[in-house]
């Protein structure tokens, strides 16, 4: 599975878009881009996931470069809640045997 | 649905007791995970299994830890005995597809080793 960088931490206002990049750049054509994020003493939560298209659901929008070495999570208005570990994976769908790899993420504080 | 539940939520315990945890996946979900979490080495997967059966334990750190899962419905991890360094939060994690990255994680156990 390809690797991903993130940066270690950001700030959003509270009520603005937050948005978290992530770079892989070797990822490779059947690998999908997956977000995680984890709320402080709490469980990880899947929040969306890609291959090349754009997406969106209730929680973000995920933005794909159209060479696919780059992404970026969308919180469109964010809250205090979203105050998390955001994690950015990238693996094979169906082909990961289990293997999510859980890096070091981005903390990003929503301030008031 | 609850989502999936573990027990205890919070276990502390001395150095060479038994430790046993124990989850319930989401009802119909085909996979099962533990994972480990700690400040040193963040969210380690241990080992899933799929329909009741362990597919990958590589993750497991030794032979006092082992896992279980009697039905589709209960695991349990236990970890005999236990180390001061095997204090960290244990999570359990289920998913319902065929192909499971998208899983569904439960609140944890934190365990600590005195």
């Amino acid at each position: 599975d390809a690797k991903t960088t993130q940066p270690p931490s950001m700030d959003c206002a509270e009520g603005r878009a937050a948005n978290l990049p992530c770079n892989h750049s070797t990822i490779s054509g059947n690998e999908y881009v997956y977000w995680y994020r984890q709320i402080h003493s709490q469980g990880p939560q899947y929040i969306i996931h890609g291959l090349k298209n754009n997406e969106t659901n209730e929680m973000a929008s995920l933005i794909i470069t159209e060479d696919r070495k780059s992404s970026t999570l969308i919180l469109p208005h964010a809250t205090l809640r979203d105050t998390a570990v955001y994690y950015c994976i990238a693996l094979n769908y169906g082909g990961s045997q289990g293997n999510l790899i859980f890096g070091k993420g981005t903390k990003l504080s929503v301030k008031p | 649905d609850a989502g999936v539940i573990q027990s205890p939520r919070h276990e502390v315990t001395e150095m060479g007791q038994e430790v046993t945890l124990r989850c319930k996946p989401i009802s119909g979900h085909d996979y099962l995970f533990w994972y480990r979490q700690t400040m040193m080495r963040g969210l380690e997967l241990l080992i899933y299994f799929n329909n009741n059966v362990p597919i990958d334990d590589s993750g497991m750190p030794e032979d006092r830890f082992s896992a279980k899962m009697p039905n589709a419905s209960f695991s349990t991890l236990k970890i005999q005995p236990s180390e001061p360094r095997d204090s960290a939060v244990y999570f359990c994690a289920s998913s319902p597809f065929v192909y499971q990255e998208t899983q569904y994680f439960g609140p944890g156990t934190r365990l600590l080793v005195l």
